[in-house]
């Protein structure tokens, strides 16, 4: 058990639906990424806050946005959905960014159909 | 960017085997993570290794930063070993994200 917890475990959902995913990051870890997983792309970076401040994006959607909370929880959110977003969506903490080691969640299985 | 690549794609092997999984980069980098993914889709962290050798049980692993390669090594394999690693890293130049390579999957038959 890496600390980091993510909610749901499995989400299946309409193509033009919206959904938000949700992750814990361990105690006292400041810094949340995330990060998709798909079979044609493999697993990719896509957006990374620091104690409530977006700090990096990556292949990040436009139709996706994320925002971290005063308690350092974090929330996915994905609108308008198509068949290609399905995915797993992983979050993982550091204690703060830099070249600290990163702790990956269970992840979140999406189904898009 | 940094490109990450593992060898080999996939390795089948008997209980009891052991093997080694490489990971080159192609930039200097400041931290170097393995992970297992099994079956349920789990990532688990192996090692955070950005240079030297670390040792766990029956899985080791060495990073030559400056030869721009990492090795994982796994002894006596076991059925619960089977699934995918990955070796992802973070470049020195940029951002703090973990960019991943494509995975050495590896089977274990008993």
């Amino acid at each position: 058990d890496s600390g980091v917890t993510q909610t749901p475990k499995h989400l299946i959902t309409a193509t033009g639906q919206r959904v938000t995913l949700r992750c814990s990051p361990r105690s006292g870890d400041l810094s949340v990424y995330w990060y998709q997983q798909s079979l044609d792309q493999g697993l990719q970076f896509l957006i990374q806050y620091y104690n409530g401040e977006e700090r990096a994006k990556g292949n990040i959607l436009e139709r996706f946005s994320a925002q971290q909370f005063p308690d350092l929880h974090s929330e996915l959110n994905l609108s308008s959905l198509e068949l290609g977003d399905s995915a797993l969506y992983f979050c993982a903490s550091s204690v703060v960014p830099g070249t600290y080691e990163q702790y990956f969640g269970p992840g979140t299985r999406l189904t898009v159909t | 960017g940094i490109q990450v690549e593992q060898s080999p794609p996939d390795l089948i092997l008997q209980e009891g085997a052991n093997s080694t999984l490489r990971c080159n980069f192609s930039d200097s980098v400041n931290n170097l993570q393995w992970f297992h993914q099994n079956p349920w889709g789990q990532l688990i962290n192996l090692f955070y290794i950005p240079s030297g050798t670390k040792q766990n049980g029956r899985l080791s692993a060495t990073t030559v930063a400056t030869e721009r390669y990492s090795l994982l090594y796994i002894s006596s394999s076991q059925t619960t070993d089977s699934g995918v690693y990955f070796c992802a890293v973070r470049s020195n130049f940029g951002n703090e994200k973990l960019t991943f390579g494509t995975g050495t999957r590896l089977t274990i038959i008993p």
